[in-house]
This record gives C-alpha cells, structure tokens and sequence, in this order.
C-alpha cells in the first residue's frame, strides 16, 4: 500500500525566511494529495488539496509543489510568521477515502 | 462549517479496561473515520464507514472495533485496552465526492496504564 515520508520533522525559522517541508509518496497510483494544519490542541485543518493534474498551487503565503516524477510533495512558506508555527501534515490518496499521512513535520517560527 | 464533536476530551484507563470514544458529526457527511496519532506515525486510520451500520477495516484495526449507529455517530471501542493504545485519537468525516477533504474533531486522549 501507499507510504509516505515527510521530512523534516522539526523545523525551527526566524520569522520573515522560508520554510520548506517535502513529502515523498510510494504508490504511482495515488492522484489526490493534501496538506493539513494542526494547531496546540486542535485537530487538523485542511489547507491545500492538489491533484494530479495540478503541479503548482499557491495559497496565503505558501506554495506547494507536485513532482509526479519523484513522487514528491512540498508545501513552501514564502515569509513565515508566528501564526504559522503549527503542526503540518501531508497526505496522498489514490482511493479518494482512505487518506495516508506522513508522520509531520512540527514548525516553529520565532521573532 | 462542519461540526466534529468527539468524547470524552481526556480517558485514563487500566490494562485490560473497556473504553468506548464517541464522535458526532451533524452535517450529514456520509463517510466517519477513526485516526490515532502518534509521534513518528502521524495519522493511521483505524476504521472508516459509509454510512449507517457499513464499516470499513482501516490500516491499523487490531484491538479495535468500531459501530456507526446513525449517519451522526460513530463509536470506537477498545474492549481489552493495553498499554500499546496509548494514543490521542482523531474522528473525522466528509462528504462523498470531496476525496480527502476531511473534517476533524478535537482529539481523545486515551492513556492506558
């Protein structure tokens, strides 16, 4: 079945620079893919969905980027903020249902 | 907005005990889940459903049974509870034909001693 690897797992920034976290998938079939917030004591939060036929897809401050070719999924934080210091999560699909996510990647952004 | 209210918030228990969480969704979403999470894991589904009486076996099913009574709840259950369970448990639900776009409640801490 689908794996996915999401790295780093702690990411520390200074509020103002970038941020990158890559997510790297196994199963070619999967076509759904999605990143998700998780705020202290909340659940989690959708934030961008990208399927396979959309390589670049830009939100509030972030960029996130699907290489089909080395299965690879990044979510990039043009200006981090401290409101954007949370738990974040990617997931892939190819049943549309039943979601696989990486293990998180835990962001800090520090004045 | 849809709604996910899960409970209890916070369960401690001893090995062995019978523990059951509950999640009520009230947005007539035709698909629940079950989710733990743990650090290094993140997210693994447990048990899923459909709708009313339909379950699905998720990724991680052993030691847990679940039952969806109406579109509006469905129940974890931990019947034997062990140490291994230790988790902050996650419901979810969403809506045919929004592939992925899930919709969380707040979490269950459940600690087994």
């Amino acid at each position: 079945g689908e794996q996915v690897e999401q790295r780093p797992p702690h990411l520390s920034v200074r509020e103002g620079d970038s941020a990158v976290i890559i997510c790297t998938y196994t199963d070619p079939n999967s076509y759904y893919f999605f990143w998700y917030k998780q705020e202290p004591g909340a659940g989690l939060q959708l934030l961008m969905k990208v399927f396979s036929s959309t390589e670049i897809n830009e939100g509030q401050g972030f960029t996130v980027l699907l290489n089909k070719k080395d299965k690879q999924l990044s979510l990039n934080l043009t200006a981090a903020h401290p409101g954007d210091s949370a738990v974040y999560f990617c997931a892939a699909t190819s049943s549309g249902q039943k979601l696989v996510f990486g293990q998180g990647t835990i962001l800090k952004v520090y004045l | 907005e849809a709604a996910v209210t899960q409970s209890p918030r916070n369960k401690v228990t001893v090995t062995g005990g019978n523990v059951t969480l509950s999640c009520r969704q009230t947005n007539s979403h035709n698909y629940m889940y079950w989710y733990r999470q743990d650090t290094g894991h993140g997210l693994r589904l447990i048990h899923y459903s459909y709708g009313a009486g339909n379950l699905q076996i998720g990724d991680v099913p052993d030691g847990y049974k679940a039952t969806r009574t109406t579109q509006e709840d469905f129940f974890l259950l931990l019947e034997l509870a062990s140490p291994s369970q230790t988790s902050l448990y996650f419901c979810a639900s969403s809506v045919w034909g929004t592939p992925g776009q899930l919709y969380f409640g707040e979490g269950s801490k459940l600690t087994v001693l």
